[in-house]
């Protein structure tokens, strides 16, 4: 069964220093989502991609948050200088259709020191 | 503002008991999505229910959507240890921009 793929699942990265989470999406999905979830707190939506820009976005995504698809496979989520704050679990999640079902990744633990 | 929210926060319950939990939102939907997830993990699609349906079922899932009320509900019937679980009512709120609730913490004790 096809399914989201994320990478790495765990990070532990100092305050100030950049990081990149991957995401490979479902093969034949075009619509694409970054959420995180701070431990024991809601899923919260960061933003979501379609036809190779942004659709919508968050608050919380600010201009040290970009999103890529680099290759027609990957697509990533970078944090520029991290934050303490930023501490939380960031889930990918494609779909086939616009607001349809999403399929979510395992997530990737980012621990900012 | 927040579109969906799920009651109860947490939902303790015996094994075979049937499980209610409830959402709900604030401005006109297409549809609602109910998802699922265990401790730790992604959240997996349990159900969608579109604006113009009141009743859907899966399994021993069934959610029901009043769209006068802007609330639904999900109920797990028979439930199981493996039920033990955080749901999510999810609802639009923009073009493509899903939105989770708080969820509800559901624990089955054998």
């Amino acid at each position: 069964e096809p399914e989201v793929t994320q990478t790495p699942s765990h990070q532990v990265t100092q305050m100030g220093q950049e990081v990149i989470l991957r995401c490979v999406p479902i093969s034949n999905h075009l619509y694409f989502y970054w959420y995180r979830q701070i431990l024991g707190q809601k899923v919260e939506f960061l933003v979501s991609f379609y036809n190779n820009e942004i659709s919508e976005k968050s608050e919380i995504f600010d201009d040290q948050f970009s999103v890529e698809r680099p290759d027609g496979s990957n697509f990533t989520l970078k944090i520029r200088s991290t934050k303490l704050e930023d501490s939380a679990m960031y889930f990918c999640a494609s779909s086939g259709r616009d607001l349809g079902e999403l399929f979510f990744g395992e997530g990737s633990r980012l621990t900012v020191l | 503002s927040q579109q969906g929210e799920e009651d109860p926060q947490a939902l303790s319950i015996q094994e075979g008991e049937n499980a209610t939990m409830n959402c709900s939102y604030k401005t006109s939907i297409n549809n609602l999505q109910w998802y699922r997830q265990n401790s730790g993990r992604g959240l997996v699609h349990l159900i969608l229910i579109r604006s113009n349906e009141r009743e859907k079922h899966s399994g021993r899932l069934r959610v029901t959507l009043d769209t006068s009320k802007k609330s639904s509900s999900l109920l797990i019937t028979a439930s199981r240890a493996a039920d033990t679980a955080s749901y999510f009512c999810a609802t639009e709120q923009g073009a493509q921009k899903l939105v989770f609730g708080q969820g509800t913490r559901l624990t089955i004790n054998p």
